[in-house]
């Protein structure tokens, strides 16, 4: 059964640091989404691609927050620099339609900045 | 901003016995869905129901849905210990195409063997 990919799965690091993750959706989902997910919460959007645009990144500081996903595939969300907030769980999500339907999970990145 | 905010926030039951929670948003929807997560890990889909639907099931999964009072609910039957997970619910708005989900808060249910 096809899955959505995340790498690492763990990630710690020091604040002023940069960290980047990886995600790999399922092949042939042209909707990518990142999440944050702080403990005890439910996941927040980060920011949304369709193919290789983002169609939302609303929710994205990009004061510090970067995310691509260059060639419509696997995407790169990257922190610099990193701050104690923003220790949380890195969720990508993949769907094969925007918009109104089910969103699959990969296995999430767990983040601790010290 | 969360939308949906799901009730009880945590549900302790013994196996065997039925699971009920609750979900409540605010602003009209296109659908709403729920997910598991396990510990650490990523959300599993569960269930979709659209806003012209009142209920629907899947195994032993039953939702409803009340558009009128903006609230839905998840039943689940015959609980396992391998029910054990937090459960979020999640409301797409009704227009938009690109538009996007958003999560409760969770309720954490723990199945006691």
């Amino acid at each position: 059964e096809a899955e959505v990919a995340q790498s690492p799965r763990y990630k710690i690091t020091e604040k002023s640091q940069a960290v980047a993750f990886w995600c790999d959706p399922i092949s042939g989902h042209a909707t990518l989404y990142w999440y944050r997910q702080i403990l005890g919460q439910g996941p927040e959007l980060l920011v949304q691609f369709q193919d290789e645009s983002v169609v939302d990144d609303s929710q994205l500081p990009k004061d510090r927050f970067s995310a691509e996903r260059l060639k419509g595939v696997d995407s790169t969300l990257k922190i610099q620099p990193a701050e104690l907030g923003d220790s949380a769980m890195y969720l990508c999500a993949s769907s094969h339609l925007a918009g109104h339907n089910e969103q699959f999970f990969g296995p999430g990145t767990r983040l601790t900045v010290l | 901003s969360q939308q949906g905010e799901e009730d009880p926030q945590a549900l302790s039951i013994q196996e065997g016995e039925n699971a009920t929670m609750n979900c409540s948003y605010k602003t009209s929807i296109n659908n709403l869905q729920w997910y598991r997560q396990n510990s650490g890990r990523g959300l599993v889909h569960l269930i979709l129901i659209r806003s012209n639907e009142r209920e629907k099931h899947s195994g032993r999964l039953r939702v409803t849905l009340d558009t009128s009072k903006k609230s839905s609910s998840l039943l689940i039957t015959a609980s396992r210990a391998a029910d054990t997970a937090s459960y979020f619910c999640a409301t797409a708005p009704g227009t938009g195409a690109n538009s996007k989900l958003t999560f409760g808060k969770g309720i954490t249910l723990s199945v006691r063997p």
